[in-house]
């Protein structure tokens, strides 16, 4: 049973650009969690997401930050206009439906540089 | 709101000698803590956790933690270190309700281990 991917796991971008990060959860797991991770920093929550519904994006700036979990593919993240504060390490974690309070499971991360 | 506190950003450690890291927390209900490790450029592997009963909580790896509710702590703790234990370490607390799934982490101890 393959663990939490994301990918990619270094994605290196312009000032400006887009960033777009990829978490495919594990199997059988409906609920995504994103958290960034700045440098010397723990992890803080971003979003929430179940297939087709965010449950709770307290975690997210305002602007230039979306996330979506459709019915068929991957959970995405995506950055628009990014500028070097985005530079971090972006974590997904998945869980069962309702089983998120007792255990989710990581992704190894995608490190975001933003030059 | 919960928050987490882990006061030593940095331990060293020998190896062979016993490891203590603290973690306190801040919930107004019976917290879900949690103790993960993250080796450098990993994701985060899940250590042990509580939720209720017995407040020493035994995990993987040879580390074990005790909660204490009347001092607010979660601390985690080894008998005796190895040299691969080298890596960082977050304490997490989970809530019930509305924010079910929404982690906070502290900013995590560093832990060197010397020869």
């Amino acid at each position: 049973n393959a663990g939490v991917m994301q990918n990619p796991r270094h994605l290196v971008r312009r000032r400006g650009q887009e960033a777009r990060l990829r978490c495919s959860p594990m199997k059988g797991h409906s609920h995504v969690y994103w958290y960034r991770q700045l440098p010397e920093e723990g992890l803080k929550f971003m979003v929430y997401l179940q297939k087709e519904n965010i449950i709770d994006e307290s975690g997210m700036p305002k602007e230039r930050f979306s996330a979506e979990f459709p019915k068929e593919g991957p959970s995405i993240l995506r950055i628009q206009q990014v500028v070097r504060g985005d530079s971090a390490a972006y974590f997904c974690a998945s869980s069962l439906p309702g089983q998120g309070l007792y255990e989710q499971y990581f992704g190894p991360g995608t490190r975001l540089t933003v030059t | 709101a919960q928050s987490v506190t882990q006061p030593d950003i940095h331990i060293t450690v020998s190896e062979g000698a016993s490891l203590e890291l603290r973690c306190n927390y801040s919930y107004g209900a019976t917290p879900y803590l949690f103790w993960y490790v993250q080796s450098p450029g990993q994701g985060l592997q899940l250590l042990l956790k509580y939720f209720s009963g017995d407040t020493l909580v035994q995990g993987i790896k040879g580390f074990e933690a005790e909660f204490k509710r009347s001092q607010s702590s979660f601390n985690l703790r080894k008998p005796s270190v190895h040299w691969s234990d080298a890596a960082e370490y977050f304490c997490a607390v989970g809530a019930l309700g509305t924010n079910a799934g929404k982690s906070t982490f502290g900013d995590g101890t560093t832990l060197t281990v010397k020869p």
